[in-house]
């Protein structure tokens, strides 16, 4: 089975920008991957973000912005507010089954 | 309003079995692809398995940590998914949640392994 990685931790300022990065231990992410990106906070269930590499919820704030880049899928950051501190996991889709990421917290300081 | 709402949780001892329900609203369940997520306290989530639209074939496919304990079943008269757990192991401790493989999700059901 795949291994999915993704930054422990990374910490941002308020109104900077942060790169989320998602890879792939079988090669390069691509788009037949279906890239998902999900945001969770302390004591609620995930919410989808970012579907099939950069394709945004009714719900997805402006700030947030999906991309494959060197052989890795992104979720950019820009313009980080307070709200936006959680924890942030990549999905990535094979034949016959989805893998997770460890997770990313993001810390907005 | 798409709702996902998990039930069936709670505490089971090691050896048990379980069956965790996802009754659903606001889409089209029959055209919908269904999945189920976990999350151990404290750490990432895992995905489970999903399960296709009968139109797609109704096909099921398993992650290989859970391939043979865990079967995914659904009832598109009832809108409900099912998640069946057998032989449960105190790893298994973890809220569960259903989604639309995987875009929107429901709250979750705490499941606890303990004797």
């Amino acid at each position: 089975q795949a291994v999915v990685t993704q930054e422990p931790s990374l910490t941002v300022s308020p109104g900077g920008t942060v790169t989320l990065t998602c890879g792939a231990s079988t090669g390069p992410v691509t788009s037949d991957h279906y890239p998902y990106w999900f945001q969770q906070k302390p004591g609620q269930a995930p919410r989808t973000l970012i579907y099939d590499t950069n394709n945004k919820q009714s719900w997805t704030p402006a700030r947030f912005s999906g991309s494959l880049l060197g052989g890795k899928a992104t979720l950019t950051l820009s313009g980080a507010q307070p709200e936006d501190e959680a924890d942030y996991y990549c999905l990535l889709s094979y034949s016959g089954a989805r893998v997770f990421g460890g997770g990313t917290k993001v810390t907005v300081l | 309003e798409v709702q996902l709402v998990e039930s069936g949780g709670g505490l089971v001892k090691p050896g048990g079995s379980l069956r965790l329900s996802c009754v659903t609203s606001g889409f089209k369940f029959v055209h919908k692809w269904m999945g189920w997520v976990r999350q151990t306290p404290g750490k990432g989530l895992e995905w489970i398995g999903r399960i296709k639209s009968r139109s797609d074939g109704g096909t099921r496919d398993y992650a290989e940590a859970g391939r043979g304990r865990f079967t995914i079943s659904r009832d598109d008269s009832r809108n409900t998914v099912y998640l069946q757990i057998n032989s449960l192991r105190t790893d298994d401790t973890a809220i569960y949640y259903c989604n639309t493989d995987p875009r929107d999700w429901g709250q979750g059901t705490l499941v606890t392994v303990s004797s």
